[in-house]
């Protein structure tokens, strides 16, 4: 009965390869999130959307495409794989217009060899 | 730059001591300051959060203080365990838009 789910959890890959990370919520919320958790913990925000809608689009190269396809759905496809993109993905949602709370994944931890 | 600034980056306590863990703001403009707790393999999730029109919140053995003028917060952890041992990240909101995080405190409490 997972509120945020999110697959693969692990993925290890060859530089230069496509890959995609898929999230599901189940909560209601109208708000989804990618954040990226690098090797230092440190979590930093990529993309944002609202009702399907991307509303925040961080400093992020453009290998870097989401897509959501309705409310519940929040897909990270990643084009030409570098070492640096090696890091954990967590998929987030929200309800803007009630608490407000993040609710994590578990999730996708991607390596880049 | 780094909106939230968090430490320690680690902290050691014997169960049964008080576990703090430090966060600074910059934007007066965050009306919503919550803490998170990580277990290895795990998501974040929510532990406890406060607005700035109150300097204190208290859940369990978990407090929030927060110090609007000097635009700082701190969680304390009282009689802390060894099931308290995670990484904790504070973080900052403006309605709820973008959460900034902070770097995160690996908690180690010793049995």
């Amino acid at each position: 009965d997972t509120a945020v789910s999110q697959t693969p959890k692990y993925l290890v890959t060859q530089m230069g390869n496509d890959k995609s990370i898929k999230c599901e919520q189940n909560l209601g919320h109208d708000t989804m999130y990618w954040y990226k958790q690098d090797s230092k913990k440190f979590l930093k925000i990529m993309f944002s959307y609202n009702n399907k809608e991307l509303i925040i689009n961080e400093t992020v190269p453009n290998r870097f495409s989401p897509k959501s396809p309705d409310k519940a759905h929040l897909n990270l496809h990643i084009n030409s794989l570098e070492l640096g993109d090696s890091a954990v993905y967590f998929c987030a949602s929200s309800h803007m217009q009630g608490s407000g709370e993040l609710f994590f994944g578990e999730g996708s931890r991607l390596t880049v060899l | 730059q780094q909106q939230v600034k968090q430490s320690p980056q680690s902290l050691i306590v014997q169960k049964g001591g008080i576990s703090i863990i430090n966060c600074a703001y910059e934007n007066t403009a965050f009306d919503y300051f919550p803490w998170y707790q990580q277990f290895p393999g795990k998501g974040p999730a929510l532990l406890i959060a406060i607005r700035p029109d109150v300097s204190e919140k208290k859940e369990g053995r978990f407090t929030i203080s927060f110090n609007k003028s000097a635009k700082q917060f701190s969680l304390h952890i009282m009689d802390s365990q060894p099931g308290d041992s995670a990484t904790y990240f504070c973080a900052a909101t403006y309605n709820f838009n973008k959460f900034y995080f902070g770097s995160g405190t690996k908690l180690n409490v010793k049995p």
